[in-house]
Protein backbone atom coordinates (compact mmCIF):
# COMPACT_ATOMS: atom_id res chain seq x y z
CA UNK A 1 0.00 0.00 0.00
CA UNK A 2 1.59 3.46 -1.15
CA UNK A 3 2.66 5.53 1.71
CA UNK A 4 1.65 8.92 2.59
CA UNK A 5 3.19 12.23 4.21
CA UNK A 6 1.44 14.63 5.04
CA UNK A 7 2.25 17.93 7.40
CA UNK A 8 1.56 17.42 11.21
CA UNK A 9 -0.20 20.03 11.94
CA UNK A 10 -1.26 23.67 9.89
CA UNK A 11 -3.10 26.94 11.72
CA UNK A 12 -5.42 29.08 10.06
CA UNK A 13 -7.51 32.25 10.55
CA UNK A 14 -11.16 31.67 10.13
CA UNK A 15 -12.51 32.74 6.49
CA UNK A 16 -8.81 31.94 4.84
CA UNK A 17 -8.51 29.12 2.15
CA UNK A 18 -6.82 26.25 3.39
CA UNK A 19 -4.58 23.88 1.16
CA UNK A 20 -3.54 20.41 3.07
CA UNK A 21 -0.65 18.80 0.58
CA UNK A 22 0.03 14.98 0.61
CA UNK A 23 2.47 13.20 -0.64
CA UNK A 24 2.36 9.58 -1.92
CA UNK A 25 5.43 8.82 -4.48
CA UNK A 26 5.00 5.74 -4.71
CA UNK A 27 1.31 5.59 -5.63
CA UNK A 28 0.22 2.84 -8.35
CA UNK A 29 -2.13 2.72 -11.29
CA UNK A 30 -5.02 1.74 -9.28
CA UNK A 31 -5.01 3.03 -6.17
CA UNK A 32 -7.50 6.58 -5.34
CA UNK A 33 -6.79 9.03 -3.81
CA UNK A 34 -8.99 9.29 -0.37
CA UNK A 35 -9.25 11.95 2.08
CA UNK A 36 -11.10 11.74 5.64
CA UNK A 37 -12.00 14.63 8.46
CA UNK A 38 -12.34 13.44 12.31
CA UNK A 39 -13.73 15.92 14.37
CA UNK A 40 -12.73 15.72 18.04
CA UNK A 41 -14.62 12.65 19.77
CA UNK A 42 -15.30 11.39 16.79
CA UNK A 43 -15.20 8.88 14.30
CA UNK A 44 -13.42 9.73 10.57
CA UNK A 45 -15.84 10.89 8.24
CA UNK A 46 -15.16 10.22 4.21
CA UNK A 47 -15.30 13.45 2.46
CA UNK A 48 -13.55 13.34 -0.94
CA UNK A 49 -11.95 11.04 -3.30
CA UNK A 50 -10.19 11.46 -6.64
CA UNK A 51 -7.80 9.73 -8.85
CA UNK A 52 -6.78 12.48 -11.51
CA UNK A 53 -7.10 15.97 -12.15
CA UNK A 54 -9.69 17.98 -9.61
CA UNK A 55 -12.67 16.60 -7.53
CA UNK A 56 -14.79 19.28 -5.91
CA UNK A 57 -18.58 18.78 -3.84
CA UNK A 58 -19.82 20.49 -1.09
CA UNK A 59 -17.17 20.20 1.77
CA UNK A 60 -13.83 20.05 -0.10
CA UNK A 61 -11.74 19.96 -3.44
CA UNK A 62 -8.75 17.68 -4.05
CA UNK A 63 -6.45 18.74 -6.48
CA UNK A 64 -4.17 16.02 -7.99
CA UNK A 65 -1.54 16.96 -10.78
CA UNK A 66 -0.48 14.53 -13.29
CA UNK A 67 1.80 12.75 -11.88
CA UNK A 68 -0.29 11.36 -9.02
CA UNK A 69 2.29 11.64 -6.28
CA UNK A 70 0.73 14.23 -4.22
CA UNK A 71 -2.47 15.96 -3.86
CA UNK A 72 -4.12 18.92 -1.89
CA UNK A 73 -7.18 19.16 0.00
CA UNK A 74 -8.62 22.49 -0.27
CA UNK A 75 -11.37 23.99 2.06
CA UNK A 76 -12.52 26.94 0.95
CA UNK A 77 -13.46 29.77 3.38
CA UNK A 78 -12.89 27.90 6.50
CA UNK A 79 -14.36 28.40 10.13
CA UNK A 80 -13.94 27.28 13.79
CA UNK A 81 -16.06 24.01 12.97
CA UNK A 82 -13.50 23.08 10.26
CA UNK A 83 -10.94 22.20 13.08
CA UNK A 84 -10.14 18.56 12.70
CA UNK A 85 -7.56 15.92 11.80
CA UNK A 86 -7.76 15.28 8.00
CA UNK A 87 -6.33 11.71 6.91
CA UNK A 88 -4.80 11.32 3.31
CA UNK A 89 -5.01 7.65 1.75
CA UNK A 90 -4.87 6.13 -1.04
CA UNK A 91 -7.14 2.64 -2.18
CA UNK A 92 -6.19 -0.02 -4.56
CA UNK A 93 -9.17 -0.77 -6.72
CA UNK A 94 -7.74 -3.45 -7.52
CA UNK A 95 -7.88 -5.01 -3.82
CA UNK A 96 -11.83 -4.39 -3.70
CA UNK A 97 -13.63 -1.58 -2.51
CA UNK A 98 -14.30 -3.17 0.99
CA UNK A 99 -10.54 -2.92 2.45
CA UNK A 100 -9.50 -2.19 4.98
CA UNK A 101 -8.11 1.27 6.23
CA UNK A 102 -4.64 1.73 6.99
CA UNK A 103 -4.69 5.55 8.41
CA UNK A 104 -1.46 7.65 8.73
CA UNK A 105 -0.65 10.27 11.21
CA UNK A 106 -2.99 13.32 9.94
CA UNK A 107 -2.91 16.29 9.56
CA UNK A 108 -4.09 18.27 12.73
CA UNK A 109 -6.06 21.34 11.40
CA UNK A 110 -6.51 24.44 14.44
CA UNK A 111 -8.59 27.44 12.76
CA UNK A 112 -8.35 30.48 14.84
CA UNK A 113 -10.58 33.02 15.36
CA UNK B 1 -30.76 7.26 7.96
CA UNK B 2 -29.07 6.27 11.18
CA UNK B 3 -25.52 6.16 11.24
CA UNK B 4 -23.22 3.64 12.77
CA UNK B 5 -23.80 3.82 17.38
CA UNK B 6 -21.88 2.29 19.35
CA UNK B 7 -22.16 1.13 22.80
CA UNK B 8 -21.18 2.24 25.25
CA UNK B 9 -19.81 5.58 24.72
CA UNK B 10 -17.49 5.13 27.50
CA UNK B 11 -15.98 2.16 29.76
CA UNK B 12 -13.85 2.30 32.93
CA UNK B 13 -12.84 -1.50 33.91
CA UNK B 14 -9.85 -2.65 36.24
CA UNK B 15 -7.16 -4.51 34.90
CA UNK B 16 -8.65 -8.34 34.56
CA UNK B 17 -11.97 -7.50 33.97
CA UNK B 18 -14.23 -8.26 30.77
CA UNK B 19 -15.52 -6.11 28.75
CA UNK B 20 -17.60 -6.23 26.18
CA UNK B 21 -18.27 -3.53 23.15
CA UNK B 22 -21.51 -3.06 20.68
CA UNK B 23 -20.98 -1.89 17.34
CA UNK B 24 -24.69 -1.60 15.34
CA UNK B 25 -23.78 -0.78 11.59
CA UNK B 26 -25.82 1.09 9.41
CA UNK B 27 -28.83 -1.43 8.34
CA UNK B 28 -27.97 -3.46 5.04
CA UNK B 29 -24.03 -2.71 5.30
CA UNK B 30 -22.71 -6.24 4.78
CA UNK B 31 -19.09 -5.02 5.62
CA UNK B 32 -18.63 -4.27 9.41
CA UNK B 33 -15.19 -3.68 10.84
CA UNK B 34 -13.36 -2.62 14.25
CA UNK B 35 -10.65 -0.37 14.64
CA UNK B 36 -8.96 0.90 17.68
CA UNK B 37 -6.47 4.01 18.75
CA UNK B 38 -4.06 4.02 21.25
CA UNK B 39 -3.30 6.57 23.34
CA UNK B 40 -0.49 8.62 21.05
CA UNK B 41 -1.11 6.11 18.22
CA UNK B 42 -2.28 6.17 14.71
CA UNK B 43 -6.16 4.32 14.16
CA UNK B 44 -5.45 0.79 13.58
CA UNK B 45 -7.28 -1.85 11.56
CA UNK B 46 -8.44 -4.44 14.14
CA UNK B 47 -10.70 -7.29 11.57
CA UNK B 48 -13.40 -7.33 8.92
CA UNK B 49 -16.86 -8.96 8.82
CA UNK B 50 -18.32 -9.71 5.77
CA UNK B 51 -22.01 -10.31 6.75
CA UNK B 52 -21.06 -12.68 9.39
CA UNK B 53 -18.18 -14.08 8.16
CA UNK B 54 -14.37 -13.06 9.33
CA UNK B 55 -13.13 -11.73 6.08
CA UNK B 56 -9.41 -10.73 7.60
CA UNK B 57 -8.76 -10.56 11.34
CA UNK B 58 -5.01 -9.77 10.99
CA UNK B 59 -5.00 -6.40 13.13
CA UNK B 60 -6.45 -8.70 15.95
CA UNK B 61 -3.70 -8.15 19.22
CA UNK B 62 -3.47 -11.06 20.55
CA UNK B 63 -6.45 -14.02 22.20
CA UNK B 64 -7.99 -11.83 24.51
CA UNK B 65 -9.72 -10.02 22.02
CA UNK B 66 -13.04 -11.87 20.30
CA UNK B 67 -15.31 -10.60 17.94
CA UNK B 68 -18.72 -11.72 16.70
CA UNK B 69 -21.31 -11.08 14.48
CA UNK B 70 -23.72 -13.26 14.34
CA UNK B 71 -26.75 -12.79 12.13
CA UNK B 72 -24.69 -9.96 10.17
CA UNK B 73 -26.13 -7.60 12.04
CA UNK B 74 -24.82 -5.80 15.05
CA UNK B 75 -21.33 -6.92 16.48
CA UNK B 76 -19.71 -7.34 19.62
CA UNK B 77 -15.87 -7.14 20.44
CA UNK B 78 -14.94 -8.79 23.95
CA UNK B 79 -11.56 -8.16 26.18
CA UNK B 80 -11.11 -10.34 28.47
CA UNK B 81 -8.84 -10.12 30.33
CA UNK B 82 -8.23 -6.02 30.23
CA UNK B 83 -4.73 -5.16 29.91
CA UNK B 84 -3.45 -1.71 30.75
CA UNK B 85 -2.69 -1.54 27.04
CA UNK B 86 -5.88 -2.22 25.75
CA UNK B 87 -7.19 1.58 26.96
CA UNK B 88 -7.93 3.29 23.57
CA UNK B 89 -10.91 4.56 21.49
CA UNK B 90 -12.55 1.62 19.21
CA UNK B 91 -14.19 2.31 16.47
CA UNK B 92 -16.76 0.54 14.19
CA UNK B 93 -17.34 1.65 11.04
CA UNK B 94 -20.03 -0.27 8.27
CA UNK B 95 -20.27 0.03 4.15
CA UNK B 96 -22.23 -1.62 1.79
CA UNK B 97 -21.28 -4.68 -0.15
CA UNK B 98 -21.07 -2.51 -3.61
CA UNK B 99 -19.96 0.49 -1.78
CA UNK B 100 -19.59 3.14 -4.89
CA UNK B 101 -15.68 4.26 -3.83
CA UNK B 102 -12.77 2.89 -2.57
CA UNK B 103 -12.35 3.06 0.89
CA UNK B 104 -15.67 4.72 1.73
CA UNK B 105 -16.71 3.85 5.13
CA UNK B 106 -18.93 5.27 7.99
CA UNK B 107 -17.58 5.31 11.01
CA UNK B 108 -19.09 4.91 14.55
CA UNK B 109 -18.53 7.91 17.43
CA UNK B 110 -16.38 5.36 19.30
CA UNK B 111 -15.87 3.44 22.14
CA UNK B 112 -13.32 4.85 24.50
CA UNK B 113 -11.98 1.97 26.83
CA UNK B 114 -10.16 3.11 30.00
CA UNK B 115 -8.18 -0.09 31.45
CA UNK B 116 -6.89 1.05 35.33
Amino acid sequence: LAKTTQPISMDSYEGQEVNITCSHNNIATNDYITWYQQFPSQGPRFIIQGYKTKVTNEVASLFIPADRKSSTLSLPRVSLSDTAVYYCLVGDRARGRDDKIIFGKGTRLHILP
Amino acid sequence: EAGVTQFPSHSVIEKGQTVTLRCDPISGHDNLYWYRRVMGKEIKFLLHFVKESKQDESGMPNNRFLAERTGGTYSTLKVQPAELEDSGVYFCASSPWTSGKINEQYFGPGTRLTVT
